[in-house]
């Protein structure tokens, strides 16, 4: 099946500085790559995603980048605030079942 | 409101001790499914469902059942709850992808301690 390596676990930003992070995958045939952002005590929700035909894509300060070659993607956070402070997950989605493979999640805490 | 509904919020139980957590999906969505969450494993499936009457297993269906007999409905069961099974549950639905991919939709979780 279809395994996501995400790094790093943790992050610690000054507010202001950019944070990355990023993702690999070990299926070529997937073709979709979402974003969730998980606060504390609550449910997993989508910030951005890309699908396979796009290289990269920008919402705001949330950027996306993807390298099918390479098969690993990468979330970017420009001007990062303390509300950006949450768990990240990336997910993988491929194959004849559509599932969402996630990532294990990295905690991003920005400091003020 | 669009929206994915879990119950209960929270639950402990005791070993053993059947159990159903109810999720509900009010989109109209075809693609329904399960994960739990643990600290340190992120989220990972249990069981989905492509449509009515259509389910499988993910990658940690051990212990666990579900049904699809309506679009909306998607429950989870234990039939014989253990403590390894304590964890934090999802349901999360999707439009059906039809080769594109959407993003899920997920309830608000289901805290299940079993002692």
């Amino acid at each position: 099946g279809e395994n996501v390596e995400q790094h790093p676990s943790t992050l610690s930003v000054q507010e202001g500085d950019s944070a990355v992070i990023k993702c690999t995958y070990s299926d070529s045939a997937s073709n979709y790559f979402p974003w969730y952002k998980q606060e504390l005590g609550k449910r997993p929700q989508l910030i951005i995603d890309i699908r396979s035909n796009v290289g990269e894509k920008k919402d705001q300060r949330i950027a996306v980048t993807l390298n099918k070659t390479a098969k690993h993607f990468s979330l970017h956070i420009t001007e990062t605030q303390p509300e950006d402070s949450a768990v990240y997950f990336c997910a993988v989605q491929g194959g004849s079942n559509y599932k969402l493979t996630f990532g294990k999640g990295t905690l991003l805490t920005v400091n003020p | 409101e669009a929206q994915v509904t879990q119950n209960p919020r929270y639950l402990i139980t005791v070993t053993g001790k059947k159990l159903t957590v109810t999720c509900s999906q009010n989109m109209n969505h075809e693609y329904m499914s399960w994960y739990r969450q643990d600290p340190g494993l992120g989220l990972r499936q249990i069981y989905y469902s492509m449509n009515v009457e259509v389910t499988d297993k993910g990658d940690v269906p051990e212990g666990y059942k579900v049904s699809r007999k309506e679009k909306r409905n998607f429950p989870l069961i234990l039939e014989s709850p253990s403590p390894n099974q304590t964890s934090l549950y999802f349901c999360a639905s999707s439009l059906y992808p039809t080769g594109l991919g959407y993003g899920y939709t997920f309830g608000s979780g289901t805290r299940l301690t079993v002692v």
